[in-house]
């Protein structure tokens, strides 16, 4: 069956250092990617997107890998800022699958 | 851009009325709109995608005769939650897909808490 794993359920920072999320799956092949933003209470809001042929995305402060081989994908915050405190979800998409597929979202705290 | 609407955003109601949700794009046609729903800590799970003049498509195990999808126009999708009970109390998102773009990206509503009583 299909899975998506989100490293942790939740990760706790201190301001100004990197976050680093993970989002592995099995037994997809998905054409995209993608990385959502959720506050509570709130619908998730798009971040980014990288496709299967693309190593690397950088928006900002933002940067997502994709590692087809590993059926990984690594989400980063550098230089983290307590407004980054939110829970991040990963989908992942594509013609073949139909739909999108979300991860349950890894609850992200940056301390100051 | 590419803003999605929900209405309302919360609702409370006893058991065994209905309850209609709406979702609007704002300054977009949207084809498809999907309707999740989220329980705590959970991931979102897609109930059902609904296409513009065509019948929505449930995911296994959705009852379409207790949550009715209509996607009357190209801005326009409602889903309505019929005798509700307490079980269905839960948080409702909408998504729209952005008709020329990047593909598959969807653009969600802020999200409707319907409490059961």
């Amino acid at each position: 069956s299909q899975k998506i794993e989100q490293n942790s359920e939740a990760l706790n920072i201190q301001e100004g250092k990197t976050a680093t999320l993970t989002c592995n799956y099995t037994n997809y092949s998905p054409a995209y990617l993608q990385w959502y933003r959720q506050d509570p209470g709130r619908g998730p809001v798009f971040l980014l997107l990288i496709r299967e042929n693309e190593k690397e995305k950088r928006k900002e402060r933002l940067k997502v890998t994709f590692d087809t081989t590993l059926k990984q994908s690594l989400f980063h915050i550098t230089a983290s800022q307590p407004a980054d405190s939110a829970t991040y979800l990963c989908a992942l998409g594509g013609s073949t699958l139909g739909r999108l597929y979300f991860g349950r979202g890894t609850q992200l705290t940056v301390w100051p | 851009g590419a803003v999605v609407s929900q209405h309302p955003s919360r609702v409370i109601c006893k058991s065994g009325t209905s309850v209609k949700i709406e979702c609007r794009s704002l300054d977009f046609q949207a084809t498809t709109m999907f309707w999740y729903r989220q329980f705590p800590k959970q991931s979102l799970m897609l109930m059902a995608t609904s296409n513009e003049g065509s019948k929505a498509t449930y995911e296994q195990g959705v009852e379409k005769d207790k949550f009715l999808i209509n996607h009357a126009s190209l801005t326009l999708s409602t889903l309505t939650v019929t005798s509700a009970h307490p079980e269905d109390s839960s948080f409702y998102i909408c998504s729209a897909r952005v008709r020329r773009g990047l593909p598959d990206t969807q653009y969600f509503g802020p999200g409707t808490r319907l409490t059961v009583l």
